[in-house]
């Protein structure tokens, strides 16, 4: 079945530092793949997507880059911030399956 | 984006009674919604699929009797939690795609943090 697994927290950086979370999926078909954000208290933004192999989803300073090859989806930013401050979620889905499938979530919490 | 809204946003209720949140499409149909938990600090568990006009589809371990779905249109899905007890108390959200659209972003509630005492 659909499945992503994704780098362990908690995560904690320097203002300024550069930032990256690895993803992976096992798939069955061609999934798209999604970033999700999550701050305190709140539900799930999406950060940034990419529908096919070679897209780069881009969003506030955050990219990741969809490797077939590979199977990965790395989120990465080059400066991070404090209001970066936050759990991020990786996810898939696929256009023969309706649900989506997260990874298990990976705090991050940017220092001054 | 489109808009997804989660009534309400908190609820505090007693032992042994029955909570009902909603989750509201706004802007866009939903032929399909989904409902999660989470625990604190940890990821999102898939509850249910519920599919509008027809009956949920529990993942394995979710007590559907206890866990009541209910989409009854395009634009709305419920959560009923029956006779809750304190280990129900957690964070809930749904999430919904716009109809026929199986590949692209779900948009999520806000989330509703019950609390059974």
């Amino acid at each position: 079945g659909n499945s992503v697994t994704q780098m362990e927290g908690p995560v904690t950086l320097s203002e300024e530092a550069f930032l990256t979370i690895n993803c992976t999926y096992t798939a069955t078909g061609y999934p798209s793949l999604f970033w999700y954000v999550q701050y305190p208290g709140e539900g799930l933004q999406l950060l940034l997507k990419a529908t096919k192999a070679d897209d780069k989803g881009s969003n506030k300073g955050f990219e990741a880059t969809y490797r077939k090859e590979t199977t990965s989806f790395h989120l990465e930013k080059g400066s991070v911030q404090v209001s970066d401050s936050a759990v991020y979620f990786c996810a898939l889905s696929t256009d023969n399956n309706n649900d989506m499938r997260f990874g298990a979530g990976t705090r991050l919490t940017v220092k001054p | 984006g489109a808009v997804v809204s989660q009534h309400p946003s908190w609820v505090i209720c007693k032992s042994g009674t029955s909570v009902k949140i909603e989750c509201r499409s706004l802007d866009f149909q939903a032929t399909t919604m989904f409902w999660y938990r989470q625990f604190p600090k940890q990821s999102l568990m898939l509850m249910a699929t519920s599919n509008e006009g027809s009956k949920a589809t529990y993942e394995q371990g979710v007590e559907k009797d206890k866990f009541l779905i209910n989409h009854a249109s395009l634009t709305l899905s419920t959560l009923t939690v029956t006779s809750a007890h304190p280990e129900d108390s957690s964070f809930y959200i749904c999430s919904a795609r716009a109809l026929g659209q199986g590949g692209t972003e779900a948009f999520f509630g806000q989330g509703t943090r019950l609390t059974v005492v």
